[in-house]
């Protein structure tokens, strides 16, 4: 079974810019969740989706979008980009408790 | 914050030897969860536990979870090299949906061989 894909894995960008990153869940999967992981605020939650319905969201601005395909699939997108969007952005897929995530895709704002 | 909060921040040990991380959090939980992650790459699910319950095993792993101390801790046993990672703890808090999880700011163990 093919893992939690996401594509770019690397790109760059610069302030102002807006950026999409997709994620493909594991077969199956219904949920996928997203997470911004920088030094120094460490992993925080951004969204979860269900069935194409955000189900949570985290404390982020507005900047910061995503949604869910029939499919499954995911997208998140940034808007107006700052130099503190600079990160790794990680998406897990989960059936049940365990959530599994790919490999990230990892943003640099310059 | 339901941040959970491991200790120790880094640990250094000689292959063979055990590697015991200890996680500590702040609300009440639906379960707690370790990830592994190599450098600058994606997290790997390594244990689950539930809130009823006290210890979980897997291969090398072991987990414990004390709910009235709100504090969990990983051993790993007979270290590898190949061990050599960050572990976070995560929790799923009581009411949340099961996709939001906190992390905390995760021990960085190295594994000299």
């Amino acid at each position: 079974k093919a893992g939690v894909t996401q594509t770019p894995r690397y790109l760059i960008k610069t302030r102002g810019q807006q950026v999409t990153l997709s994620c493909s869940p594991i077969s199956g999967h219904r949920s996928v969740s997203w997470y911004q992981q920088t030094p120094g605020q460490g992993l925080q939650f951004l969204f979860e989706y269900f069935s194409e319905t955000q189900r949570n969201k985290g404390n982020f601005p507005g900047r910061f979008s995503g949604r869910q395909f029939s499919n499954s699939r995911s997208e998140m997108n940034v808007s107006t980009l700052e130099l503190g969007d600079s990160a790794l952005y990680l998406c897990a897929s989960r059936s049940t408790g365990e959530l599994f995530f790919g490999e990230g895709s990892r943003l640099t704002v310059l | 914050s339901q941040q959970g909060e491991e200790d120790p921040q880094a640990l250094s040990i000689q292959e063979g030897e055990n590697a015991t991380m200890n996680c500590s959090y702040k609300t009440s939980i639906n379960n707690l969860q370790w990830y592994r992650q190599n450098s600058g790459r994606g997290l790997v699910h390594l244990i689950l536990i539930r809130s009823n319950e006290r210890e979980k095993h897997s291969g090398r792993l072991r987990v414990t979870l004390d709910t009235s101390k709100k504090s969990s801790s990983l051993l790993i046993t007979a270290s590898r090299a190949a061990d050599t990672a960050s572990y976070f703890c995560a929790t799923n808090g009581r009411g949340s949906t099961l996709g939001r999880l906190y992390f905390g700011r995760g021990t960085q163990l190295t594994v000299w061989p």
